[in-house]
């Protein structure tokens, strides 16, 4: 099964910054690689697809990169509404499998 | 939308049964496959299993042998049944929609969740 290592597991950050979280994944995948905001108590909430691909309505300063085994998802300049976990999911291999997450906060 | 529905506890060694109702798009829409995914604060997120409307499921190898999807189209909904429970299997299981048959597997629309502990 394929192991995706996310880090960092916990980041602090300002309104405003520009962050990056990393996605490193045990085998290539390609580009088949997805990324999920969940805040405290809702469902994980689909943002990009296919390492780069903005889900409709996801705000431009979301923004995923990377192919075969490195992804990235930075975000341009945090907005109060962005303080979340996300993770990282591939499915470019059966079983899919998701990445541990990273907790953003304050 | 998806709508998570079952027990909240159940006994080790038991089945869990929990049922996911689809409103606001058919279940018999050909573009989609239903989904679970769960929860725990030993693994994280799991991709459980999948099923079409036409009955044809997937299970992830980690649950093969105690794992069964079904799906009842007349009443838009679909199922899971999870047996041999132990308190590793305590979290909370989403049922999720796959994006479209000719996206790859990520999901779009999910349910709210449903808690489950496996406590005596």
């Amino acid at each position: 099964d394929i192991q995706l290592t996310q880090s960092p597991s916990t980041l602090s950050a300002s309104v405003g910054d520009r962050v990056t979280i990393s996605c490193r994944a045990s085998e290539a995948i390609s580009k088949w690689v997805a990324w999920y905001q969940q805040k405290p108590g809702k469902a994980p909430s689909l943002l990009i697809y296919a390492a780069s691909t903005l889900e409709s309505g996801v705000p431009s300063r979301f923004i995923g990169s990377g192919s075969g085994t490195d992804f990235t998802l930075t975000i341009s300049s945090l907005q109060s509404d962005d303080f979340a976990t996300y993770y990282c999911q591939q499915y470019g291999a059966f079983p899919y499998s998701f990445g541990l997450g990273t907790k953003l906060d304050i | 939308q998806l709508q998570e529905s079952g027990p909240g506890l159940v006994t080790p060694s038991e089945t869990l049964a929990l049922t996911c109702t689809v409103s606001g798009a058919p279940i018999t829409n050909d573009n989609f496959h239903w989904v679970w995914i769960r929860q725990t604060p030993g693994k994280g997120l799991e991709w459980i299993g999948s099923i079409y409307y036409s009955g044809s499921a997937s299970y992830s190898p980690s649950f093969r042998g105690r794992l069964t999807i079904l799906v009842d189209t007349s009443k838009r909904q679909f199922f899971l049944r999870l047996g041999s429970l132990s308190a590793a299997d305590s979290g909370v299981y989403f049922c999720a929609r796959r994006a479209g048959v000719t996206a790859g597997w990520y999901f779009d629309v999910w349910g709210r969740g449903a808690l489950v502990t496996v406590s005596s």
